[in-house]
């Protein structure tokens, strides 16, 4: 099935590290977004791609999250100098385009950061 | 603060009954509600959704219900069955933005045999 990938599933680093997660989008989807969603909680809007472009990166905590996407398909979600607090599931989801409602969402990627 | 709120964190339910699940919204603004479906280790799938111009949408088994002047939206199973056990989450968003989901907290449900 060509669902929403995400790659590492499982990622545990230290301190102060740089991390990357990657999203391989469904083909042919031009909506790309990626939530964060902590223990007990529901999925935290991050940032949203339209294109090669990102459209709305109001949800980005601070600046040691980036987030690219260079040819408007695979998408890379950066994160330096990680802190404990960065740990959580991180959710990436495309759709067809920015007036379709339906978001499809890949697996995730579990962050910890010890 | 909040803007979309499932107070129930679980709801356990006898097969065959129906279940309702519940979420509550403070941003007037909101003109699309979707309902996600997550099993461990996966990503939410999406289940049924309603725009703000229709007060209910229905989906085979699945029913959900908007009350704009609550606020309120609910989900309704009907029958439940074990394979519905599963975290529901409610989500809202607005068309003329982003499209990005404001999600509730989740709620656990339990379809018991």
């Amino acid at each position: 099935g060509a669902g929403v990938s995400q790659t590492p599933s499982n990622k545990v680093t230290e301190k102060g590290k740089y991390v990357e997660l990657r999203c391989d989008p469904i083909s042919g989807h031009t909506a790309l977004y990626w939530y964060r969603q902590s223990l007990g909680q529901g999925p935290e809007f991050l940032i949203y791609f339209q294109g090669t472009g990102a459209a709305d990166d109001s949800g980005l905590p601070n600046d040691r999250f980036f987030a690219v996407r260079p040819e408007g398909s695979v998408s890379t979600l950066k994160i330096q100098r990680t802190e404990r607090g960065d740990s959580a599931v991180y959710l990436c989801a495309s759709s067809p385009g920015s007036t379709y409602n339906e978001q499809f969402f890949g697996p995730g990627t579990r962050l910890t950061v010890l | 603060d909040q803007q979309v709120k499932q107070n129930s964190p679980s709801l356990s339910v006898q097969e065959g009954r129906i279940s309702i699940l519940n979420c509550d919204y403070t941003n007037s603004m909101f003109d699309y509600f979707l309902w996600y479906k997550k099993y461990p280790a996966e990503g939410p799938t999406f289940l049924i959704s309603i725009s703000s111009i229709k007060d209910k949408n229905e989906d085979g088994r699945f029913t959900v219900f908007l009350n704009k002047s609550a606020k309120h939206l609910s989900l309704h199973i009907v029958p439940s069955q074990p394979g519905d056990s599963a975290v529901y989450f409610c989500a809202a968003t607005r068309m003329d933005s982003s499209y990005k989901l404001i999600f509730g907290s989740g709620t656990r449900l339990l379809v018991r045999p």
